[in-house]
């Protein structure tokens, strides 16, 4: 049972918009950054934003993020076939003392 | 380059122990959080712990599900960060990651504590299996 909760899947077309939500509470979410990564099969996750909404360089703008209260939400514009790929939201959490994750999302462009 | 190496993974039966490696390079190690992650089969991403640098005290902050069994350590001098697995059970197979942490805290009336990995390694593969 993850800290954080995200929807298992999420599906779109090509060319479309999805939204990803992430949810927690103010010992985690409410209170610190969120940062979100990017992990396609059989390798190792890549940072897609950081600090609540920042992209690093490299990052297209297809994808923002943003965050509301206990709440976090990762968008992603023009949906290429090649965003297939597990997306997770992670953060700090002052009471557990802990990074702690979402069960990640796994986005399929059909 | 900023680059990341696990190694030591492997098949270990339960109760062994077993150390992993994080050779880093293209970067001022020393001055950097390095944290561990690990992924069973088919489940998502676990945070491991975490160790700060000396300016810190390399201080370290544990999972629940490892502490006392796992110990993070560092050597800056080599560029490598390590994780010691003891008592080790079948539920501690996975792929381990390490990753640099940019760790930061800020006080605006509360703390609001920043923790993510911009660079992570391709991962070590450990089994624990009789």
């Amino acid at each position: 049972q993850s800290v954080l909760t995200q929807p298992p899947s999420v599906s779109a077309a090509p060319g479309q918009k999805v939204a990803i939500s992430c949810s927690g509470s103010s010992s985690n979410i409410g209170n610190n950054y969120v940062s979100w990564y990017q992990q396609f099969a059989g390798t190792a996750p890549k940072l897609l934003i950081y600090d609540n909404d920042k992209r690093p360089s490299g990052i297209p703008d297809r994808f923002s993020a943003s965050k509301s209260g206990t709440s976090a939400t990762l968008g992603i514009t023009g949906l290429l076939t090649g965003d297939e790929s597990d997306y997770y939201c992670g953060t700090w959490d002052s009471s557990l003392s802990a990074v702690v994750f979402g069960g990640g999302t796994r986005l399929t462009v059909l | 380059e900023v680059k990341l190496v696990e190694s030591g993974g492997g098949l270990v039966q339960p109760g062994r122990s077993l150390r992993l490696s994080c050779m880093a390079s293209g970067f001022t190690f020393g001055d950097y959080v390095m944290s561990w992650f690990r992924q069973a089969p088919g489940k998502g991403l676990e945070w491991v712990g975490l160790i700060r640098g000396k300016s810190y005290a390399e201080t370290k902050e544990y999972a629940a599900s490892v502490k006392g069994r796992f110990t993070i350590s560092r050597d800056d001098s080599k560029n490598i960060a390590y994780l010691q697995m003891n008592s080790l059970k079948t539920e501690d197979t996975a792929v381990y990651y390490c990753a640099r942490d940019q760790e930061s805290y800020a006080i605006v009336g509360v703390v609001i504590a920043d923790h993510y990995m911009d660079v992570w390694g391709k991962g070590t593969t450990v089994t624990v299996s009789s």
